[in-house]
C-alpha cells in the first residue's frame, strides 16, 4: 500500500479482555517498529522487528502484552487481560532498512479500557 | 540511552521563522538526529535527519554543532498548518539496540 495502515481505528475494550492491534507496513520494509503513546505524551518506544525477527522487546511493559510478525510484513500487537493503564494509541512504523532511516508511521489504534 | 531535551512548548506569529533547540549531551558518535512532526490524531511524520554541521531540505534546516550535544530544528517563514508538536530524537541502529526514543516533545503555535 501507500503507507502504514492500522486496524482498527479505535478500540473500546472492558478490563480483562484481550485485544489485537494490526498493522500493515509499507510493502518490501524490513523494520518495524511498535510505540505507545499517552495523551499528552511523547511516543514510547515497545518493540522491533526486523522481518520476521524480534530483535528488541525492551519496551514491552509487561508480559501481558506479546507482538509477532510471522512472515515479515503484517504485525499484530496483542494485550492480554487489558488494564486501564493500556488506554493509549498504539502507533505503528516501518522502515526500509535496518540503520538510520526514516520512520513511516500509521495514525495509530486509540484503545479504551473501560 | 540518548535523552533529548526540549522546550515544552513555543509560540511564533505567522511569517516568522522559528528555531526549535534540542539537548543530547550523552549523544553518541553513532548516533544520528532526527526530528518529527505530529499532528493530533495522526503519527509522527519525518521532517529531516542529519549527522553534523548543516542539512536542509523543502521544509526545514538542522544546524549541528561540532560537539554534537545539541540540534537546533529551523522552520522558516512557518504558517498556520505548522502548528503542531515537534521531536526530536537521536539513536542509529535499532537492530542493535540503539532504538530512537522519543521525548516529551515540543508543542509550537503559531498565531496569526
Amino acid at each position: 500500500g501507500a503507507g502504514v495502515s492500522q486496524s482498527p481505528r479505535y478500540k473500546v475494550a472492558k478490563r480483562g479482555q484481550d485485544v489485537a492491534l494490526r498493522c500493515d507496513p509499507i510493502s518490501g520494509h524490513v523494520s518495524l517498529f511498535w510505540y505507545q503513546q499517552a495523551l499528552g505524551q511523547g511516543p514510547e518506544f515497545l518493540t522491533y522487528f526486523q522481518n520476521e525477527a524480534q530483535l528488541d522487546k525492551s519496551g514491552l511493559p509487561s508480559d501481558r502484552f506479546f507482538a509477532e510478525r510471522p512472515e515479515g510484513s503484517v504485525s499484530t500487537l496483542k494485550i492480554q487481560r487489558t488494564q486501564q493503564e493500556d488506554s493509549a494509541v498504539y502507533l505503528c512504523a516501518s522502515s526500509a532498512g535496518t540503520a538510520n532511516e526514516k520512520l513511516f508511521f500509521g495514525s495509530g489504534t486509540q484503545l479504551s479500557v473501560l | 540511552l540518548a535523552k533529548t531535551t526540549q522546550p515544552i512548548s513555543m509560540d511564533s506569529y505567522e511569517g516568522q521563522e522559528v528555531n526549535i533547540t534540542c539537548s543530547h549531551n550523552n549523544i553518541a558518535t553513532n548516533d544520528y538526529i532526527t526530528w518529527y512532526q505530529q499532528f493530533p490524531s495522526q503519527g509522527p511524520r519525518f521532517i529531516i535527519q542529519g549527522y553534523k554541521t548543516k542539512v536542509t531540505n523543502e521544509v526545514a534546516s538542522l544546524f549541528i554543532p561540532a560537539d554534537r550535544k545539541s540540534s537546533t530544528l529551523s522552520l522558516p517563514r512557518v504558517s498556520l498548518s505548522d502548528t503542531a508538536v515537534y521531536y526530536c530524537l537521536v539513536g542509529d541502529a535499532p537492530d542493535t539496540g540503539n532504538q530512537f526514543y522519543f521525548g516529551t516533545g515540543t508543542s509550537l503555535t503559531v498565531i496569526p
